[in-house]
């Protein structure tokens, strides 16, 4: 049963805490991404990878680190230097990122990170 | 990037079409027009994507005019639970491509 799988579901940690929110996809794709969503926004790009062992900077990539050491498994930590981390947080693959031609992004259930 | 200029809500009935235009002025020759369903709590799921003209599908339809600097979706006949978040994206490639605030859709019975 193909798709991509985000753990926990719900995460709260406290202030000045690192945390690692997980991300694993067998769809072979090559493309991982990492969206940050707050309530009533829209989404907003924090890292995405086009391929294993690289990966680019969002829009809102301060205080967020990420790896891809795997093509499945796309790992992102929300470290003590983000201001405010609290929010929902999407990660997504595609076939690719690269090509001209868009790809369909599919999502994972996402995790609700409180920071309190 | 292309920016894209949605309605922020829209309110509907059970059984009516309903149409979602999105406005993206300074689209690229390059650049697909793509459209995203949001359900509360979970991730997007893709719905359409077109370049021009009109694209269909079991879903919904897309409406591309020939200048391409808008586009609307349609959803014939929708139920309660099309109540959802509709997102418009154009751009090339993904990496390209911007999630803004949506349209609020809410289907009243």
């Amino acid at each position: 049963d193909g798709g991509i799988t985000q753990s926990p579901k719900y995460l709260f940690r406290k202030e000045g805490q690192n945390v690692t929110l997980s991300c694993e996809q067998n769809l072979n794709h090559d493309a991982m991404y990492w969206y940050r969503q707050d309530p009533g926004q829209g989404l907003r790009l924090i890292y995405y990878s086009q391929i294993v062992n690289d990966f680019q900077k969002g829009d809102i990539a301060e205080g967020y680190s990420v790896s891809r050491e795997k093509k499945e498994s796309f790992p992102l930590t929300v470290t003590s230097a983000q201001k405010n981390p609290t929010a929902f947080y999407l990660c997504a693959s595609s076939i690719e990122g690269t090509s001209a031609i868009y790809n369909e992004q599919f999502f994972g259930p996402g995790t609700r990170l409180t920071v309190l | 990037l292309a920016k894209t200029t949605q309605p922020i809500s829209m309110d509907s009935y059970e059984g009516q079409e309903v149409n979602i235009t999105c406005s993206h002025n300074n689209i690229a020759t390059n650049d697909y027009i793509t459209w995203y369903q949001q359900f509360p709590s979970q991730g997007p799921r893709f719905i359409i994507q077109g370049y021009k003209t009109k694209v269909t599908n079991e879903v919904a339809s897309l409406f591309i005019p020939a200048d391409r600097k808008s586009s609307t979706l349609s959803l014939p006949r929708v139920s309660l639970s099309d109540t959802a978040v509709y997102y418009c994206l154009v751009g090339g490639r993904n990496n390209d491509m911007r999630f803004g605030a949506g349209t609020r859709l809410t289907v009243k019975p």
